[in-house]
């Protein structure tokens, strides 16, 4: 079955470490980008990559990296640098530009201590 | 900057029919998209407007006004397992350029 994963499901960490959530993709998609989703907000952009070595910023990025060595994968850092790292992050990949259906990932429920 | 509104919250109950409601003001328009979220999990796919006018899907049709920047969802027979939050996103055109509304919770009640 083709999809995303992502995973721990539940990450806990402590104050001032860094923590990298993965995200893989069997779908053969070029384009795959991190959301964070927090209560009462929409999702909200960290960073996008269209293509493999390959990613820009979104609309929040700061304390946040990530890197595009293969296709499949998108791993994303968040490092202490981020104020408010707890919250829901989500990976979604799509086919191409011209007709952006996302898919999820399941999403990671990251909470710092 | 984008905006895109829809309800908080929204109860209805099984059987009947919901519509839901989204307005925006964006910078540029190539479609709009409806998912559904389950509580902690991924959203999933319902619909994608491009042209005005109503698609229908099964239970699940939605509307789009490109003039009036609106749009809605329009659930029919509801049942139990549509209690879920609805997420409106307007895609901008490109791969980043997508931005979602903050989700309408439906609570679908006996």
């Amino acid at each position: 079955d083709g999809g995303i994963t992502q995973s721990p499901k539940y990450l806990f960490r402590k104050e001032g470490q860094n923590v990298t959530l993965s995200c893989e993709q069997n779908l053969n998609h070029d384009a795959m980008y991190w959301y964070r989703q927090d209560p009462g907000q929409g999702l909200r952009l960290i960073y996008y990559s269209q293509i493999v070595n390959d990613f820009q910023k979104g609309d929040i990025a700061e304390g946040y990296s990530v890197s595009r060595e293969k296709k499949e994968s998108f791993p994303l850092t968040v490092t202490s640098a981020q104020k408010n790292p707890t919250a829901f992050y989500l990976c979604a990949s799509s086919r191409e530009a011209s007709y952006n259906e996302q898919f999820f990932g399941p999403g990671t429920r990251l909470t710092v201590l | 900057g984008q905006n895109i509104d829809q309800p908080t919250e929204m109860t209805a109950t099984e059987g009947a029919i919901v519509q839901i409601n989204c307005t925006y003001q964006t910078s540029g328009f190539n479609g709009l998209f409806w998912y559904q979220q389950h509580a902690g999990e991924a959203p999933t796919f319902l619909s994608y407007n491009v042209l005005d006018g109503l698609e229908e899907k099964g239970r699940f049709s939605s509307f789009l006004s490109r003039s009036k920047g609106y749009s809605y969802l329009l659930l029919k027979e509801l049942q139990m397992k549509d209690s879920a939050s609805y997420l409106c996103a307007v895609w901008r055109g490109g791969y980043q350029k997508v931005t979602f509304g903050i989700g309408t919770k439906l609570q679908v009640i006996p």
